[in-house]
């Protein structure tokens, strides 16, 4: 089965704990996005990713850091500068201007 | 700078009833304009996605509409059905390099048996 997979789908962490969220897809698609839901507000694009090695930048990316080493593998990292880091998170992808899928987003609180 | 907006916020109807979602943007110069729905504590699904160059799309009891001059677009749904409930967001992608999604805030549909 084709797809993006996001792990794991609840997290709980201590506040000032760093935290890595998975992504992978087996889409084969060079774009790669992370996406923050909270209540009442759309979605809002953290980073994101059109190649290996290379990465951006979205609206909200203070206080998060992502990797790109391989096509398929674009994890997310909540460090303790985040301030308000408890959120729905989501991992998407897609080639170059095409549908955008996505994964079944990590639930992260933070205490 | 492109905003989305999506009309009504809210939205239940019996089933049964065919409707609409409504979706504006402010700048016409989009790549793409895709369709999503999203149940509660989910991911999002992709429904439709419309070219720039194309004035509909449809998928089964979906049907969807573009109007870039106008800056709009529409989400058709024939005879609801209660799962069609969820929340419906729509998203463009500007034309440009980085292609990035755009979003509105969704409307949420309900439909009651």
């Amino acid at each position: 089965d084709g797809g993006i997979t996001q792990s794991p789908k609840y997290l709980f962490r201590k506040e000032g704990q760093n935290v890595t969220l998975s992504c992978e897809q087996n889409l084969n698609h060079d774009a790669m996005y992370w996406y923050r839901q909270d209540p009442g507000q759309g979605l809002r694009l953290i980073y994101y990713s059109q190649i290996v090695n290379d990465f951006q930048k979205g609206d909200i990316a203070e206080g998060y850091s992502v990797s790109r080493e391989k096509k398929e593998s674009f994890p997310l990292t909540v460090t303790s500068a985040q301030k308000n880091p408890t959120a729905f998170y989501l991992c998407a992808s897609n080639s170059l201007g095409g549908e955008q899928y996505f994964g079944p987003g990590t639930r992260l609180t933070v205490t | 700078k492109q905003e989305v907006t999506q009309i009504p916020a809210a939205l239940s109807v019996p089933e049964g009833e065919n409707l609409v979602l409504n979706c504006s943007f402010t700048d016409s110069a989009i790549y793409n304009l895709q369709w999503f729905r999203q149940d509660p504590g989910k991911g999002l699904t992709s429904l439709l996605l419309i070219q720039s160059s194309q004035r509909e799309q449809t998928s089964g009891r979906l049907n969807a509409s573009l109007d870039k001059s106008s800056g709009r677009s529409t989400l058709y749904i024939a005879a609801s059905q209660p799962g069609d409930s969820a929340t419906y967001l729509c998203a463009v992608s500007n034309a440009g390099n980085n292609r990035k999604l755009i979003w509105g805030l969704g409307t949420s549909l309900a439909v009651n048996p």
